[in-house]
């Protein structure tokens, strides 16, 4: 079992709906949890971090269950430009500033 | 403006000719990261610093090797590149603390010919 697991996709979604990304990790004692963003050909960029109590930066939405070891990515209002390969990433077994990166699902708005 | 600076941005090389990557960073961040990173893939971590520490994953090739001069400068040495070594190569740094995500530079594409 892979240690970040995440739906390769892609998700092919009309511009303005709604999509939310599933990630799941195995080691229970890990702490920091980020969602990157990954242009086509491009190094990835932080997107969020994700915190116990759940957190919003304008249409993102990240959620943590610990309890079932998931992660959610949520964007609503999807426009074009949110089209990218969104990656889920954990710190490591070992320590906090090691991270163990999901191989990310590919997001496609269409117009 | 750039934080985490990788040359060359595109690396063509021959098949077995060695090859330098470079990373620089201007953030004072004391780890430094190499990752490999091959099409619809996660990244590969291959190396780390935390400061002068190098840490070698346990599946990085004997093929691979890296440097790092200063808290500054980061190097990857790939001694004699393979057709399976071509790929994205992005350097990243952090600081130790919880939370604390990494800084990426733009990355150098290796291409094996």
């Amino acid at each position: 079992r892979k240690e970040v697991e995440q739906d390769p996709g892609p998700f092919n979604v009309p511009e303005g709906a709604t999509v939310a990304f599933n990630c799941t990790y195995s080691n229970s004692a890990s702490q920091s949890f980020f969602w990157y963003r990954q242009d086509c050909r491009k190094e990835p960029k932080l997107l969020m971090s994700v915190y116990s109590s759940g957190n919003e930066d304008g249409r993102f939405t990240a959620q943590l269950n610990r309890a079932s070891q998931y992660i959610s990515l949520l964007i609503r209002d999807s426009k074009l430009s949110d089209s990218a390969t969104y990656l889920c990433v954990v710190n490591g077994r070992d320590s906090n500033y090691q991270l163990i990166w999901g191989a990310g699902t590919k997001l496609i708005i269409k117009p | 403006d750039a934080m985490v600076i990788q040359n060359p941005r595109y690396q063509v090389t021959q098949f077995g000719k060695p090859v330098t990557l470079s990373c620089s960073q201007t953030l004072n961040h004391n780890v430094m990261y190499w990752y490999q990173q091959k099409s619809s893939q996660a990244p590969k971590l291959l190396f780390h610093y935390y400061d002068k520490d190098f840490n070698n994953e346990a599946d990085t090739p004997d093929n691979f090797q890296s440097r790092r001069p200063n808290t500054s400068f980061c190097f990857l040495d790939i001694r004699s590149p393979g057709l399976g070594d071509a790929a994205m190569y992005l350097c990243a740094t952090t600081s130790t603390g919880p939370h604390y995500g990494y800084t990426f530079g733009s990355g150098t594409r290796l291409t094996v010919v």
